[in-house]
């Protein structure tokens, strides 16, 4: 069955540090991947999308992400945390057509440290 | 341009009532879906409407079920709740093109379902 792996629930880290946030995904074709995030009692704010091309795209307030094939990874990185990152990030995957519904990780909770 | 729109957003009922949620997706997307957001099973994915037909639907019971109107809005429903029914529901919209699936899914900020 198709499934997202999120593999840490709760990460901290402190305000001016770097961030990687994991997501794996399992199946054979490439999805099409994407990245949320959720702010306490909000919807789901696209943060960055791959459909194809390059692997390394760039998403809203300077998160970028990178879809590895060898590794069914798409990672999200951004260099330097702001406090009001803190908020919850989700991974997704869609196959598209129709299989247009998005499967979701479990999510990963960031705390940011003053 | 105004994005995807859900009413009411917070919402008390009692256990076996029904409850009926809409959804007005973002000018011109033509497919809707919807997601049930609960702490213990995290985003799951319910159905698509893609002009006015349901194109895919979830592991869901029957109790849940949904619609969808000439200008594209939505609505769900479920029936005879339970407790385990309270939780957020998020609905999507997607622009499709014929041919091209790999729509951005766009999110409205949910319904927030209390069963007591």
């Amino acid at each position: 069955a198709q499934s997202v792996t999120q593999p840490d629930i709760h990460i901290t880290v402190s305000e001016g540090a770097s961030l990687e946030l994991r997501c794996n995904y399992s199946y054979g074709a490439t999805p099409y991947l994407f990245w949320y995030v959720q702010s306490p009692g909000q919807g789901l704010q696209l943060l960055l999308k791959y459909f194809s091309g390059d692997t390394l795209v760039q998403g809203i307030k300077g998160f970028e992400a990178e879809f590895k094939r060898s590794q069914s990874s798409f990672n999200l990185r951004k260099p330097s945390v702001h406090w009001s990152d803190a908020a919850e990030y989700f991974c997704a995957v869609s196959y598209g057509g129709s299989q247009g519904n998005l499967i979701f990780g479990k999510g990963t909770k960031l705390s940011v440290k003053p | 341009k105004a994005g995807v729109t859900q009413t009411p957003r917070y919402l008390i009922k009692t256990r076996g009532q029904q409850v009926t949620l809409s959804c007005s997706p973002i000018s011109g997307h033509r497919s809707v879906s919807w997601y049930q957001q609960t702490p213990g099973q995290g985003l799951q994915f319910l159905f698509e409407y893609f002009s006015e037909t349901q194109r895919n639907k979830g592991n869901f019971p029957g109790r849940f079920s949904g619609r969808q109107f000439s200008n594209s809005r939505s609505e769900m429903n479920v029936s005879t709740l339970e407790l385990g029914d309270s939780a957020l529901y998020l609905c999507a919209s997607s622009l499709e093109f014929k041919g091209y699936s790999g729509n951005t899914i766009y999110f409205g900020e949910g319904s927030w379902l209390t069963v007591v």
